[in-house]
């Protein structure tokens, strides 16, 4: 079973541009997270969908919103971008939205670098 | 508000070493809590996760214990290997959302 897919992988952007990340979920899975790890902050949760719809999101800025389809993957966006927001970007999929009583399946990440 | 805590921040040790890594949280209200593993530019791999209810789980090599009376957790790796060179992170999970809060890591070098 193909795991937990992100794209792209790497991506430069300028600040005030906006960015879409993609996350396509172990095939099954039907929850799928987001978070954003940077090297003085650490992992920090952004948002998590399931069934296409928002269930928990963390304290990140407005500029920071995501979405789920009905084939579960999931695309997160930040507009009006700073130079703060460059990170790896993981997102991590469950199969049965039984919250932490479930394993956590991450992705390899989007590495953003906003210039 | 929970903070996990990982000590140490980096370690290395030869090969064939039995060694410790610590994990502490502040609030033993944990739902459960995971150990991750993190080569470098690279995802998470879950490596072990342990139920509150649950005292430790082992896999292969690995065993994780937890004390959520005394917020702490540990993760045993028997006869270290230079594969094993990687981040090694904690998280914990309060209730039954799907929110990590993470551990700022212990970075692991195992050398030949």
């Amino acid at each position: 079973k193909a795991g937990v897919t992100q794209t792209p992988r790497y991506l430069i952007k300028t600040r005030g541009q906006q960015v879409t990340l993609s996350c396509s979920p172990i095939s099954g899975h039907r929850s799928v997270s987001w978070y954003q790890q940077t090297p003085g902050q650490g992992l920090q949760f952004l948002f998590e969908y399931f069934s296409e719809t928002q269930r928990n999101k963390g304290n990140f800025p407005g500029r920071f919103s995501g979405r789920q389809f009905s084939n579960s993957r999931s695309e997160m966006n930040v507009s009006t971008l700073e130079l703060g927001d460059s990170a790896l970007y993981l997102c991590a999929s469950s199969a049965r939205g039984l919250g932490g009583r479930e394993t956590q399946y991450f992705g390899p990440g989007t590495r953003l670098l906003v210039l | 508000k929970q903070e996990v805590t990982q000590i140490p921040a980096a370690l290395s040790v030869p090969e064939g070493e039995n060694l410790v890594l610590n994990c502490s949280f502040t609030d033993s209200a944990i739902y459960n809590l995971q150990w991750f593993r993190q080569d470098p530019g690279k995802g998470l791999t879950s490596l072990l996760l342990i139920q509150s209810s649950q005292r430790e789980q082992t896999s292969g090599r690995l065993n994780a214990s937890l004390d959520k009376s005394s917020g702490r957790s540990t993760l045993y790796i028997a006869a270290s290997q230079p594969g094993d060179s990687a981040t090694y992170l904690c998280a914990v999970i309060m209730d039954s959302s799907y929110k990590l809060i993470f551990g700022s890591g212990t970075r692991l070098l195992v050398r030949p």
